[in-house]
């Protein structure tokens, strides 16, 4: 089954630092998905990659997909607290059946004023 | 409704009483997936949904789960003799389509926190 690890697991940073999450496949990548989550709300979607060397921006939140390292990366620039929350990436785990995506076990991002 | 709609938010349940967890997909959404997830951690799939046809629940973790959408849009996750193990939120996701490549992205609910005593 494909596994996706995030690094760092937690971080912390002080109000309009950058910092950079970074989710890693242990198998071809589909699909990539970012989600942002609030302590006890559900997913929010932020941005889904699809193809090798696609980046998108949402506001402040840049992501990449590196498909030959099976890895994408969520950069946020100038961190305010309202970035802090769960940042869990998902990839689409392709079969005959469905489109379930698989989750890292998330990044916790505290941002400090 | 705008979005993936779950009731109750919140549960508190005793250990071996059965509890029963509702999702309201986005309409006209084909696709509809639910996952556990304990403190901590991401999101594990549970059950996948295509319309009324349970496609996949190799997620479940035992016969005490069990999930059904009779009519290819709410959905029900009902969890018989709950235990402490159980407790974790719960979340629905619906989707437009389905096929081997997502591309349209998957809604969350809010999730339902269900916590065993």
């Amino acid at each position: 089954s494909q596994e996706l690890e995030q690094s760092p697991q937690s971080l912390i940073v002080q109000e309009g630092k950058n910092l950079t999450i970074n989710c890693t496949s242990s198998k071809t990548l589909y699909g990539l998905y970012w989600y942002k989550q609030k302590y006890g709300e559900g997913l929010i979607f932020l941005m889904m990659l699809q193809k090798g060397g696609e980046e998108k921006s949402h506001e402040k939140i840049t992501a990449k997909l590196d498909e030959k390292k099976q890895q994408s990366s969520l950069h946020i620039t100038a961190s305010q607290p309202s970035h802090a929350g769960i940042y869990l990436c998902g990839a689409v785990a392709a079969n005959n059946a469905g489109n379930m995506l698989t989750f890292g076990g998330g990044t916790r991002l505290m941002v400090k004023p | 409704g705008a979005g993936v709609s779950q009731s109750p938010r919140y549960k508190v349940a005793k250990r071996g009483q059965d509890v029963a967890l509702r999702c309201d997909p986005i309409s006209g959404h084909v696709s509809l997936f639910w996952y556990q997830q304990a403190l901590g951690q991401g999101p594990e799939f549970l059950t996948y949904f295509q319309n009324e046809a349970q496609l996949d629940k190799s997620g479940l973790p035992s016969d005490r789960f069990f999930a059904e959408r009779p009519e290819g849009s709410v959905s029900t996750l009902k969890i018989q003799r709950t235990q402490q193990e159980d407790s974790a939120v719960y979340l629905c996701a619906s989707s437009l389509r389905t096929g081997r490549i997502l591309n349209t992205e998957a809604f969350f609910g809010q999730g339902t926190r269900l916590t065993v005593v």
